[in-house]
């Protein structure tokens, strides 16, 4: 039972268009969400990340939207760049299990130039 | 910038062969985890340490997995016997404290023939 999911498994975006990844989650005690970028043969690196009382979190050319009713949490990155190009994985924890991560499948990003 | 440290990157190993993957984490760090990534997935976590203690390790197979972190700074993750199953990226993170982001090492990459 995958209680987050990314149901795309890869996007392609031209340069300088918007990019916008998806993540559902099912379990509603998920109060804490982020998003982590992956290059190959790396670890997963932090990008961003958004508390369950906000709807909006913002840096610089990335911001994720979070709908709570709707357990669905989407990542824009604006503009996208060829660097970009990477896995990105959604990931959700609750605050009465310590900060345990739930990662969703992830979804490669390919920004062409 | 600190950097969470794994070795080896790689490793091939013929099944029922012993194995052990180590990894230093950022220094001042108390919380590590240890996470498998099976090609195609997001990361699972195996285990969690707050200083020497294991907080969580309820998905890890305890049958033939076994995790340490003795003196609450470096860890083991050590599998014996290798089953072909456990092909997959093994990576590390830690954070300041059980509340606080996660940050990666790039994992050791297991292959089991």
């Amino acid at each position: 039972d995958q209680q987050v999911k990314q149901n795309s498994p890869s996007l392609s975006v031209q340069e300088g268009r918007i990019s916008i990844l998806n993540c559902d989650y099912t379990n509603s005690m998920f109060d804490y969400f982020l998003w982590y970028k992956k290059y190959p043969a790396e670890g997963p690196t932090f990008l961003i990340s958004i508390s369950s009382i906000k709807d909006k979190n913002e840096d610089g050319r990335f911001t994720v939207f979070l709908n709570k009713s709707a357990k669905h949490l989407s990542l824009h990155i604006v503009p996208s760049q060829p660097g970009d190009s990477a896995v990105y994985f959604c990931a959700a924890s609750a605050n009465n299990a310590g900060n345990m991560l739930t990662f969703g499948g992830g979804t490669r990003l390919m920004v062409k130039p | 910038e600190a950097e969470v440290a794994q070795s080896p990157r790689y490793k091939i190993t013929e099944k029922s062969q012993a194995v052990a993957f180590w990894c230093d984490p950022i220094s001042g760090h108390a919380t590590l985890y240890w996470y498998r990534q099976i090609l195609g997935q997001g990361p699972e976590l195996l285990v969690q340490f707050q200083d020497e203690s294991v907080v969580d390790d309820s998905q890890l197979p305890k049958d033939r997995f076994s995790a340490e972190r003795l003196k609450g700074v470096d860890s083991t993750l050590k599998i014996q016997p290798a089953e072909l199953g456990d092909s997959a990226m093994y990576l590390c993170a830690s954070s300041k404290g059980s509340a606080d982001t996660q940050y990666f090492g790039p994992g050791t990459r297991l292959t089991v023939l």
